[in-house]
């Protein structure tokens, strides 16, 4: 099973702030990463698929990059919105398998 | 609107069944494969199960794999999950979510229900 590692798990952060958060795989899964938002009570939110494109009505604040093993989530300007916790997860292979997420809190 | 409707959760017995259900709307059903997630109390987020769009093919996670069985029915634009041999380790919150990939090439859940609570206890 392909394991995903994400970084920090735990981030405390401002408005308008800068964030990254990194999600590193065990093995190579190409571009095959999406990242994942949820608010506490919610279901997931698609964020990004294909490790950098950004899903309809998503905010362009929010961006990804990354190949094979090592991937980055970007929020270039934390609103408060934003406030939540982050998940990637790998669609390269079965069984697929999510982060531990990130859990981004107001400073 | 797209949208799935997740029913059937509730308290269950150790060893106990229970058949998830999840209602699609506002997009073709049956061309699309579709997933079950679930989720433990103050935890991540774990894929359970997959089934591709007439139902032949599925894909288990290990952990329930000889216990969990999904299945569809796209005349009643419907998924299901039949959940036999419950452990209080799979206390959870279900989700169902939709693949995009087949369809809009889009290689993620795009769609999520808003879960059905499951909880295994004595």
């Amino acid at each position: 099973d392909i394991q995903l590692t994400q970084s920090p798990s735990f981030l405390s952060a401002s408005i308008r702030d800068r964030v990254t958060i990194t999600c590193r795989a065990s093995q190579g899964i190409r571009s095959y990463l999406a990242w994942y938002q949820q608010k506490p009570g919610k279901a997931p939110k698609l964020l990004i698929y294909a490790a950098s494109t950004l899903q309809s009505g998503v905010p362009s604040r929010f961006s990804g990059s990354g190949s094979e093993t090592e991937f980055t989530l970007t929020i270039s300007s934390l609103q408060p919105e934003d406030f939540a916790t982050y998940y990637c997860q790998q669609v390269n292979s079965y069984p697929l398998t999510f982060g531990g997420g990130t859990r981004v809190e107001i400073k | 609107e797209v949208q799935l409707v997740e029913s059937g959760g509730g308290l269950v017995q150790p060893g106990g069944s229970l058949r998830l259900s999840c209602g699609a709307s506002g997009f073709t059903f049956s061309r699309y494969w579709m997933h079950w997630v679930r989720q433990a109390p103050g935890k991540g987020l774990v894929w359970v199960s997959r089934v591709n769009v007439d139902g032949r093919s599925t894909s288990y996670a290990d952990s329930v794999k000889g216990r969990f069985t999904i299945s569809r029915d796209n005349a009643k634009n419907t998924l299901y999950l039949q959940m036999n041999s419950l452990r209080a380790e799979d206390t959870a919150i279900y989700y169902c979510a939709r693949d995009g990939a087949a369809v809009a090439g889009l290689d993620a859940f795009d769609i999520w229900g808003q879960g059905a609570k499951v909880t295994v206890s004595s």
